[in-house]
């Protein structure tokens, strides 16, 4: 497509319950993020996901949280046994992956955990 | 780690006046990338504009112009002729140019409103 889109555009689950969150990036961006923003924290990093290579989980806050990319295109991150500080904005990004280059940003999902 | 501060929550700006958005970040490293990004309320995150380090000629987009000062580091955002469609928060962002993960680092963001 021509931009990044991520899916659900909200998503609303009960505490305890496991959510997926997906991401399309742009056709042909190699390199792609995800991001979370919250009231509390701003926007902090969660993971790099290149090519083929091993992503680059550093900022992943949990090891309830998890991220795969299928194919080398579509992400999905998955958290599992929700929390209420989990609430927040989860964002996805893409990228040519070189070390010039731009992320551009998908709308976002905003999760509400109750 | 690289920090990037935004001192100013919230700033207003008359509409076709001119407003500073202010920027500084910490780093060890000599080349990087700074940007600003807009996410208006539809939270799609904007790129607004780009500067690499290692160039000293300030970044200029159409009505938005950056003042790079690398040894101050300093990396602030005009906007002129400020527009009804400029209201949004401005992100400032850092990354390194290093081998690696590319994340960015964000300040905490500047609500921009734009009054008629």
């Amino acid at each position: 497509g021509a931009g990044v889109s991520q899916s659900p555009s909200n998503k609303v689950t009960e505490k305890g319950k496991d959510v997926e969150l997906r991401c399309d990036p742009i056709s042909g961006h190699t390199a792609l993020y995800w991001y979370r923003q919250s009231l509390g924290q701003g926007l902090e990093f969660l993971i790099y996901f290149q090519g083929n290579s091993a992503p680059d989980k550093s900022g992943l806050p949990s090891d309830r949280f998890s991220a795969e990319r299928t194919g080398g295109s579509v992400s999905t991150l998955t958290i599992q046994r929700t929390q209420q500080e989990d609430s927040a904005v989860y964002l996805c990004a893409s990228s040519t992956g070189l070390a010039t280059d731009t992320q551009y940003f998908g709308p976002g999902t905003r999760l509400t955990v109750l | 780690a690289q920090t990037v501060t935004q001192s100013q929550p919230e700033m207003s700006v008359q509409e076709a006046e001119t407003v500073t958005l202010s920027c500084t970040y910490d780093t060890s490293e000599s080349d990087y990338y700074l940007f600003w990004y807009k996410q208006p309320p539809s939270r799609q995150m904007i790129l607004v504009i780009r500067q690499e380090a290692y160039k000293q000629q300030n970044a200029t987009e159409n009505r938005f112009s950056v003042n790079f000062q690398k040894a101050a580091k300093s990396f602030s955002l005009k906007i002129s002729d400020s527009q009804l469609g400029d209201a949004a928060m401005y992100f400032c962002a850092y990354r390194s140019a290093g081998a690696g993960s590319y994340q960015l680092t964000f300040g905490k963001g500047t609500k921009l409103s734009v009054i008629p």
